[in-house]
């Protein structure tokens, strides 16, 4: 069946405009999840999705990013007033339930260049 | 401050020869670990995981081993072939301990190039 799906693919955008990155998971999967990973680093958890429940936004880096979920499926994540320093990698991953031991199935990324 | 670190940036093998990615951990509530393997413009993959009530987990080429008391982790390829060149990540999380379970903290990552 079809994987985890993101767009764009590739952003660039100028220091200051907001941006807005989607992740489609994988039908039936409750669970979603961002990560972004910058130059050279590691993958970082931004925030967590699991059905109903309030998101967990504790990795979010500042106030000018933010995420919601519609309807239990699509979701999208927003960056305003973009920095050089967001530049990275962003990675959406689903999973089932959101068990801690479930794999978690990513997506290819968004590739955002902040000028 | 790194809580799951890959010190081998990169790492170079022959084709049919054992690979070992090196891992290790700070934070003594991980005790879930995994290994995600990732190619160039593609999300990285589940490769392997371990729990930590065990010290080894075999997938058919994909040995882990979990050494708990040195916080310590390898992922072992054997025999290595070129199609296993990619980035290799390290993954800790503590499923068993409740708050933040399912947050999968990452290592930087060990680039492994399989020479024909």
């Amino acid at each position: 069946g079809a994987g985890v799906s993101q767009s764009p693919s590739n952003k660039v955008t100028e220091k200051g405009k907001d941006v807005e990155l989607r992740c489609d998971p994988i039908s039936g999967h409750t669970a979603l999840y961002w990560y972004r990973q910058s130059l050279g680093q590691g993958l970082e958890f931004l925030i967590y999705f699991q059905g109903n429940s309030a998101p967990d936004k504790s990795g979010l880096p500042s106030d000018r990013f933010s995420a919601e979920r519609t309807g239990g499926s699509v979701s999208t994540l927003t960056i305003q007033r973009t920095q050089q320093e967001d530049s990275a990698v962003y990675l959406c991953a689903s999973s089932p339930q959101g068990f801690g031991t479930e794999t978690q199935y990513f997506g290819p990324g968004t590739r955002l260049l902040v000028l | 401050d790194q809580q799951v670190k890959q010190n081998s940036p990169s790492l170079s093998v022959q084709e049919g020869r054992i690979s070992i990615l090196n891992c290790d951990y700070t934070n003594s509530m991980f005790d879930y670990f995994l290994w995600y393997k990732k190619y160039p413009a593609e999300g990285p993959t589940f490769l392997i995981s371990i729990s930590s009530i065990k010290d080894k987990n075999e997938d058919g080429r994909f040995t882990v081993f979990l050494n708990k008391s040195a916080k310590h982790l390898s992922l072992h390829i054997v025999p290595s072939q070129p199609g296993d060149s990619a980035v290799y990540f390290c993954a800790a999380s503590a499923p068993y301990s409740g708050a933040g379970s399912y947050q999968l903290t990452f290592g930087k990552g060990t680039k492994l190039s399989v020479i024909p």
